[in-house]
């Protein structure tokens, strides 16, 4: 799977749109980019994921660069519980022969009053 | 629709005492895994499943044995407790679709503490 590469903290306004980064250049053309946040103590949530389009839940929207080597998680009204670790994660699509995630450290977001 | 839950959320063993966690998830989902978080780091994985019977390791596999005798549950367990193996677990399960990728859903993890 690709690495990616991600700062390790952010503020954001709350009310405000957070937009976290995330590289990956050495994706392969049949990688999926993740998004999963672990609020503090709790078990890891999914948040959203794609392959080529922009791609947008009732959580958020990930926009993915033409040549896939970046992408960007939009929040896009911050509020205080979702202040986080945010995991951006390439991984290609196993066929049936599972295996883990593998988690970085991720981008801490906090939410600013 | 629970989810995925875990039993017990928290436990305090002695070094060298046994105990199982138990992992349950009510999707049908096929794939299971066990992983441990230690302070400050990020989760790795120990054991996983690709289905009732069948299990695998992972990336830190020693000191623990899995078992998946049913489809929604699986179980980690620990034969001799160490006080390295003092960390927070979490289970996940998984469906696996071509064209839709794999999303995990992640249990609220077991607080684990080895004396």
């Amino acid at each position: 799977d690709a690495k990616t590469t991600q700062p390790p903290s952010m503020d954001c306004a709350e009310g405000r749109a957070a937009n976290l980064p995330c590289n990956h250049s050495t994706i392969s053309g049949n990688e999926y980019v993740y998004w999963y946040r672990q609020i503090h103590s709790q078990g890891p949530q999914y948040i959203i994921h794609g392959l080529k389009n922009n791609e947008t839940n009732e959580m958020a929207s990930l926009i993915i660069t033409e040549d896939r080597k970046s992408s960007t998680l939009i929040l896009p009204h911050a509020t205080l519980r979702d202040t986080a670790v945010y995991y951006c994660i390439v991984r290609r699509y196993s066929g049936g022969g599972a295996d883990g995630l593998t988690f970085g450290k991720g981008t801490h977001l906090i939410i600013q009053p | 629709n629970a989810g995925v839950t875990q039993t017990p959320k928290f436990r305090v063993l002695k070094t060298g005492q046994s105990m199982t966690l138990l992992c349950a998830q009510d999707m049908n989902h096929e794939y299971m895994y066990w992983y441990r978080q230690d302070p400050g780091m990020g989760l790795r994985l120990i054991h996983y499943s690709v289905g009732e019977g069948t299990t695998a390791k992972g990336e830190v596999p020693d000191g623990y044995n899995v078992s998946r005798l049913k489809k929604q549950n699986f179980l980690l367990g620990l034969e001799s407790a160490a006080p390295s193996q003092t960390s927070v677990y979490f289970c996940a399960s998984s469906y696996s679709k071509a064209g839709l990728g794999e999303t995990q859903y992640f249990g609220p993890g077991t607080r684990l503490l080895v004396l």
